[in-house]
C-alpha cells in the first residue's frame, strides 16, 4: 500500500511569486486535505477536496486555491506569495469524507516552502 | 468554533521521570489523535482515541480520552532521551482536524 507522497520536498520562492505544491493520496483514499504549519505552531487547516470539489475551507485568503484530479491527487496553489507563507505544507488523505464512519487522515512528508 | 489547548507548551524533564501532557478541547468530539513531530519532519501518528474512556499504550507512552470532560492526556513513563520531540493532539471536526499548540518535550540525560 502506497502512502501519501508530496512534491517537492523543499522550495524557495520570492515574495509575489506563485507556487504549486503536489500531493498523491494514499491508495484507496478519495479525500485530500491541506494544512499549513508555521514554525513553532500546530498545523492549520487550509481546505479539503472530495470528488474534485472543495469540501471545506479554513481561514485562508482566496490566493490559496486547490485542485483535485480524477485519480484523487491534489494541488495547492498559492498566488502572490508573502513572507508569512513560509511554512511546512502538509497533505493528508482519507477515505470518504464527511461521513460518520471512522476515517483517519494520513499525513504526507510535507513540503517546506521558504519565501524570501 | 472548536478550539484545542495543550499544556504545558514546553517541558524539560530528566530521564527516568514521569509526566503528563494535557489536551483540552472546547466542543463535543469523540475522535482525538496524538502525533509526534521531530524537527523538520512530518507528523508521526502515535494514538487514535475513538471513544470515551479509551486508553492506549505504546512503550513508555499512554494516552487516554475523557469525552465528557473534553480532556485527553498523554502520560510519559520513565522518560528517555529518544522521546524528545514536539507532541500534538488533534481533535476531529466534521471534515478537518484542529490541532493543539504542541508540547515541546526535552528529556535531559
Amino acid at each position: 500500500e502506497t502512502g501519501v507522497t508530496q512534491s517537492p520536498t523543499h522550495l524557495i520562492k520570492t515574495r509575489g511569486q506563485q507556487v504549486t505544491l503536489r500531493c498523491s493520496s494514499q491508495s484507496g483514499h478519495n479525500t485530500v486535505s491541506w494544512y499549513q504549519q508555521a514554525l513553532g505552531q500546530g498545523p492549520q487547516f487550509i481546505f479539503q477536496y472530495y470528488r474534485e470539489e472543495e469540501n471545506g475551507r479554513g481561514n485562508f485568503p482566496p490566493r490559496f486555491s486547490g485542485l483535485q484530479f480524477p485519480n484523487y491527487s491534489s494541488e495547492l496553489n498559492v498566488n502572490a506569495l508573502e513572507l508569512d507563507d513560509s511554512a511546512l505544507y502538509l497533505c493528508a488523505s482519507n477515505k470518504e469524507a464527511g461521513t460518520s464512519v471512522y476515517n483517519e487522515q494520513f499525513f504526507g512528508p510535507g513540503t517546506r516552502l521558504t519565501v524570501l | 468554533e472548536l478550539k484545542v489547548e495543550q499544556n504545558p507548551l514546553f517541558l524539560s524533564m530528566q530521564e527516568g521521570k514521569n509526566y503528563t501532557i494535557y489536551c483540552n478541547y472546547s466542543t463535543t468530539s469523540d475522535r482525538l489523535y496524538w502525533y509526534r513531530q521531530d524537527p523538520g519532519k512530518s507528523l508521526e501518528s502515535l494514538f487514535v482515541l475513538l471513544s470515551n474512556g479509551a486508553v492506549k499504550q505504546e512503550g513508555r507512552l499512554m494516552a487516554s480520552l475523557d469525552t465528557k470532560a473534553r480532556l485527553s492526556t498523554l502520560h510519559i513513563t520513565a522518560a528517555v532521551h529518544d522521546l524528545s520531540a514536539t507532541y500534538f493532539c488533534a481533535v476531529a471536526g466534521t471534515y478537518k482536524y484542529i490541532f493543539g499548540t504542541g508540547t515541546r518535550l526535552k528529556v535531559l540525560a
